[in-house]
């Protein structure tokens, strides 16, 4: 299985800054077709999580340009340009290469 | 819209099985893999496997492989996934969610979540 870790665990931001999510994988994301399978998702309390980013740097339909993703391979990144208080919850990066699917440990976004 | 309408919220002995379901509307039923994932009180997340609706194959994770069975119902677009043999540590928020459209669009939307509480 692909083991896939994040980092910070924790990140507290204060709003307008900008923030930043690490994603690493045990093995490379890249398809033979080119893209990098890593998807990024927001849990907000209390919800269900939700798709943000897919293909390493695609956003999902509805979500806001001021997050981006990159990376590619085994290392990837999440980023916030401005953070608003609505941000705030736990972001998981998950492999969708092979099955079975694996999540990172989650990052905790919190305002300061 | 796209919806995923789950079951509501059980209570299960140990050693008992739970069925949860998942209504689907919004979309051709047919044309969207449904996946299931679960998340234990405060931890993160887990995909425990996927059904194609079309065709009723289903492919597992290796730890729920003999305990866990995904079905579907195309007639109510409804897909079950049916947990045996629980145990106190399956005691969990069970969400299912679609594959989208596009190449590697997994999980663009998600049920409410259905709580399984595993309890003697």
């Amino acid at each position: 299985d692909v083991v896939m870790t994040q980092s910070p665990l924790s990140l507290p931001v204060t709003p307008g800054e900008p923030a930043s999510i690490s994603c690493r994988s045990s093995q490379s994301l890249l398809h033979s077709n080119g893209y990098n399978y890593l998807s990024w998702f927001l849990q907000k309390p209390g919800q269900s999580p939700h798709l943000l980013i897919f293909l390493g740097s695609n956003r999902a339909s509805g979500v806001p340009d001021r997050f981006s993703g990159s990376g590619s391979g085994t290392d990837f990144t999440l980023k916030i340009s401005r953070v608003e208080a609505e941000d705030v919850g736990v972001y998981y990066c998950m492999e969708a290469l092979q099955t079975p699917y694996t999540f990172g440990q989650g990052t905790r976004l919190e305002i300061k | 819209q796209v919806q995923l309408v789950q079951s509501g919220a059980e209570v299960m002995q140990p050693g008992a099985s739970v069925k949860v379901s998942c209504k689907a509307s919004g979309y051709t039923f047919n044309g969207n893999y449904l996946h299931w994932v679960r998340q234990a009180p405060g931890q993160g997340l887990e995909w425990m496997g996927w059904i194609n609706p079309n065709t009723g194959g289903t492919k597992y994770a290796q730890k729920f492989q003999g305990r866990v069975t995904v079905t579907r119902d195309t007639s109510i677009s409804t897909v079950y996934m049916e947990l045996s043999r629980l145990r106190s540590d399956d005691t969990a928020i069970y969400y299912c969610a679609r594959d989208g459209p596009l190449t590697g669009d997994l999980f663009d939307y998600w049920g409410q979540g259905t709580l399984v509480t595993v309890s003697s």
